[in-house]
């Protein structure tokens, strides 16, 4: 079936570098692509989304990048904090084939350190 | 303040005996869904509701049932709980899915089934 993959599952960086999370999805329909952060304990939150007509959207030290023919899209963490430090999921929504409504499929996620 | 609301946030319960998890939103938001997470698998969803009485199967609905009575309510039911259904429940809502647009998270309930 359709399905977003997401690597690496776990990842740990010094403070100030970047971090980088990939993640690929199977439906070529996808046109949408969000973000969620979920801290330890606490419930996802939408951190950054990017729609399939643009290649890239910023927002302070995150940024995703999306390559529609490949179908790969990143998250991109710059200038790393402690409080980064989080469980990462990507998603991608499958088009709905005979209603109006899409789902939205979540990667299984990646943990992400931030060691100060 | 606009919201997603799980209750229980904690459940201990044994295998067979029936249980309810509510979830609601104050945000009139159409579509709504249950997800439950479990280590290495990210969040899966069990069913949705694109809006009052229309609901339909996620991923892994066996075991669970939903109903849509009211548009802020949409409670998972466990008929008869079993220990493989341990696990954290996230209930989640979003203005219409077909916009594509946030998802809004509840707290959370983590069960246990012994």
């Amino acid at each position: 079936g359709e399905n977003v993959e997401q690597h690496p599952s776990t990842l740990s960086v010094q403070e100030g570098d970047s971090a980088v999370i990939k993640c690929t999805y199977s439906d070529s329909a996808s046109n949408y692509f969000p973000w969620y952060k979920q801290e330890l304990g606490k419930r996802p939150q939408l951190i950054i989304d990017i729609r399939s007509n643009v290649g890239e959207k910023k927002d302070q030290r995150i940024a995703v990048t999306l390559n529609k023919t490949a179908k790969h899209f990143s998250l991109h963490i710059t200038e790393t904090q402690p409080e980064d430090s989080a469980v990462y999921f990507c998603a991608a929504n499958l088009k709905g084939e005979w209603t109006s409504y899409d789902k939205v499929i979540f990667g299984p996620g990646t943990s992400l350190s931030v060691i100060p | 303040e606009a919201q997603v609301t799980q209750n229980p946030r904690y459940l201990i319960t044994v295998t067979g005996k029936k249980l309810t998890v509510t979830c609601s939103q104050n945000m009139n938001h159409e579509y709504m869904s249950w997800y439950r997470q479990d280590p290495g698998l990210g969040l899966r969803q069990i069913y949705y509701s694109m809006n009052v009485e229309v609901t339909d199967k996620g991923d892994v609905p066996e075991g669970y049932k939903v109903s849509r009575k009211e548009k802020r309510n949409f409670p998972l039911i466990l008929e008869s709980p079993s220990p493989n259904q341990t696990s954290l429940y996230f209930c989640a809502s979003s203005r219409r899915q077909g916009e594509n647009t946030e998802a809004f998270f509840g707290q959370g309930t983590r069960l246990t089934v012994v």
